[in-house]
């Protein structure tokens, strides 16, 4: 079972449209949570962390649900800028250990005008 | 805005060969890590760096690869004989500190084996 899972897409939106991302993960233990945005050959950029509590950043919502073990990215109001590969990443945090990030293979995401 | 820098952003080598890609992190954080991305697939956790030492590695990250910290600014990565797998984009990344798991990735370097 892979450890971190989301729906490849792609999603084509047009520009206005709200689109939700989920994700799933399959270690209990994974403790912080990551949305990630990746241009075509570039490097993941963090867009924003996720809290149990549920965050929002302008037009981005991010929600936890640990007992289901799954992950929410909600997008409003795409703009064409938005198109990207969304990265749903989980850490597992063991005693004093930093932790590596474990990336899942992503979403694509295409905004059309 | 302080940036994770790397070079070169493309590498290309025959087989067999070493190389060693260069990564300045953040000047403030602590924890250094790289990652790689074989084309169309998923970014992956090669290892991490406290310390002057290594604090966790993959299974990925066998005795082929090396990282130093050469001086206070540099983070390396050293494959030391390469094959035609290892091609792939090659990722570093910081963070701040042990409260702050947060991290930050360099541009890559594409790294190309022939």
């Amino acid at each position: 079972r892979k450890e971190v899972e989301q729906d490849p897409g792609p999603f084509n939106v047009p520009e206005g449209a709200t689109v939700a991302f989920n994700c799933t993960y399959s270690n209990s233990a994974s403790q912080s949570f990551f949305w990630y945005r990746q241009d075509c050959r570039k490097e993941p950029k963090l867009l924003m962390s996720v809290y149990s509590s549920g965050n929002e950043d302008g037009r981005f919502t991010a929600q936890l649900n640990r007992a289901s073990q799954y992950i929410s990215l909600l997008i409003r109001d795409s703009k064409l800028s938005d198109s990207a590969t969304y990265l749903c990443v989980v850490i597992h945090n063991y005693g004093g250990s930093q932790g590596n990030l474990i990336f899942g293979k992503g979403t694509k995401l295409s905004v059309k005008p | 805005e302080p940036e994770v820098t790397q070079t070169p952003s493309h590498q290309v080598t025959q087989m067999g060969q070493e190389v060693i890609l260069r990564c300045v992190p953040i000047s403030n954080h602590l924890y250094f890590y790289w990652y790689r991305q074989i084309l169309g697939q998923k970014v992956e956790f090669l290892v991490s760096f406290y310390n002057n030492e290594i604090s966790e590695k993959s299974e990925i990250f066998d005795d082929q690869f090396s990282v130093e910290r050469p001086d206070g600014s540099n983070f390396t990565l050293k494959i030391r004989s390469t094959k035609l797998e290892d091609s792939a984009m090659y990722f570093c990344a910081s963070s701040e500190n042990e409260f702050s798991y947060e991290q930050y990735f360099g541009p890559g370097t594409r790294l190309t084996v022939t």
